[in-house]
């Protein structure tokens, strides 16, 4: 149980354009997904929370003009990266908490690897 | 404030060895919960095993098992009989009760497993 399905797994987009990432839990309902970045070599950097009904929570740095964040239903939340630029090239991952409790683990999409040119 | 710190950049282990990657945490909260996530290659994060802060035996899962030391503040985990498909990197994680559903993280644990 606890499946979260990301995609797509890999994208390359041209300068200027949007990509749409998603993140579906597909055998649970999720109140609430993160949208994690990560560079190599390095740790999860939180981008965002998004709350299913409401607006996202951006962390500080973030443009939330620049990545969207959308959270239609209970199973559903989408990134969209705005007017891409090279600088945005990056492993983006999702994860949801199945439960609120703080025993509660997140679980991961399987990332989407960002390719600007 | 909360912080998960994990010291080792890069570790080595000769397979069917065993190998201890640390951990420590800092909180004030007395409810909490400790995660380990293996992340291969490929990328995807996955949930290795958990233990919480009220919990009085050490967590175990397969050839996982995390070594709690509640007064040191301390969760490493302990892979025993190392496998080459162990080589990855680990990342050790918190979230406690009065912070919400906020997840902190480690700078993570390279692991090497060596034939």
């Amino acid at each position: 149980g606890a499946v979260v399905s990301q995609h797509p797994s890999r994208v390359i987009c041209k300068s200027g354009t949007s990509v749409k990432i998603e993140c579906r839990s597909l055998d649970f309902q999720a109140t609430t997904m993160f949208w994690y970045r990560q560079f190599p070599k390095q740790s999860l950097m939180l981008m965002a929370t998004s709350n299913e009904g409401s607006k996202a929570t951006y962390e500080q740095g973030v443009e939330k003009d620049k990545f969207l964040i959308n959270h239609a239903s209970l199973t559903l939340s989408t990134l969209t990266v705005t007017s891409a630029h090279p600088e945005d090239s990056s492993f983006y991952i999702c994860s949801a908490i199945q439960g609120g409790d703080y025993n509660s683990p997140l679980h991961f999409g399987n990332g989407t690897r960002l390719t600007v040119t | 404030a909360q912080k998960i710190t994990q010291t080792q950049p890069g570790m080595f282990v000769q397979e069917k060895e065993a190998v201890t990657l640390d951990c420590t945490y800092d909180t004030s909260d007395q409810s909490y919960g400790l995660f380990w996530y293996k992340q291969p290659s490929s990328g995807e994060m996955i949930f290795l095993i958990y233990q919480g802060s009220y919990d009085e035996q050490n967590a175990t899962e397969g050839r996982y098992s995390l070594n709690f030391q509640k007064a040191r503040k301390s969760a490493n985990l302990v892979i025993s009989a190392s496998q080459l498909g162990d080589s990855a990197m680990y990342f050790c994680a918190m979230r406690t009760a009065n912070t919400g559903n906020q997840f902190y993280f480690g700078t993570g644990t390279s692991l090497t497993v060596i034939p």
